[in-house]
């Protein structure tokens, strides 16, 4: 049974460009959430998605957009990247039923230069 | 808000030593507790939970008691390995509102052999 996938790894991008991170969440599940940790910090909640909609969102600007699959697969987007950006991108799955046990992905290492 | 506290790191044990690693949370009503462990280079794995006051979570000789009382949820070991070595992440959920982790800062532990 395979976990919770993020792709890629390590992504290295300049200020100014966009970047897309990817998800596939634990099988069995449908409700991805997103958390970005800088470096040294906790993770911070993002937005989740459920039913390919945007359900719940935390303190980050539009910039950060993102979509959910018919497949419960889900990309982040970033747009106008700076340099504060920099930071793991980490991908979450739940059962929307009992979705506060999260299995969490290994994570996007994104660098912005 | 909701909020979690935990105590700063980093913390360094002799291996058998005895781990404590205090954590406290603000919330508007009685959320569920977490500690997730995250080992380097690698994303969050769940390793116990409580759900309600006085409940006590464990998972491979780690325990913590759910303190309503103190608002608490300390994680506690008898006798800690060099391969504990990690960084600890107290987490809280409330089904209400944003119904997302609110993660503390993490503590990082370092156990020598």
């Amino acid at each position: 049974d395979a976990g919770v996938t993020q792709s890629p790894t390590h992504l290295i991008k300049t200020r100014g460009q966009q970047v897309t991170l990817r998800c596939s969440p634990k099988s069995g599940h449908d409700t991805v959430s997103w958390y970005q940790q800088a470096l040294g910090q906790g993770p911070q909640f993002i937005f989740q998605y459920y039913e390919e909609e945007e359900r719940q969102r935390g303190n980050f600007p539009d910039r950060f957009s993102g979509h959910q699959f018919p497949n419960y697969s889900s990309e982040l987007n970033v747009n106008a990247l700076l340099l504060g950006d920099s930071a793991l991108y980490l991908c979450a799955s739940s059962l929307e039923s009992g979705y506060n046990e999260q299995f969490f992905g290994p994570g996007t290492r994104l660098t912005v230069l | 808000g909701n909020s979690v506290t935990q105590m700063e790191g980093p913390v360094t044990l002799s291996e058998e030593a005895f781990l404590t690693i205090n954590c406290t949370y603000t919330a508007t009503g009685y959320p569920s507790l977490f500690w997730y462990v995250q080992y380097p280079g690698e994303g969050l794995q769940l390793l116990l939970k409580a759900t309600k006051a006085d409940d006590k979570g464990s998972n491979k000789g780690f325990e913590a008691t759910y303190r309503k009382e103190t608002t608490s949820f300390h994680l506690e070991k008898g006798s800690v390995q060099v391969s504990d070595s990690a960084v600890y992440f107290c987490a809280s959920f409330m089904d209400t509102g944003r119904r997302a982790l609110t993660f503390g800062s993490g503590t990082r532990l370092q156990v020598q052999p």
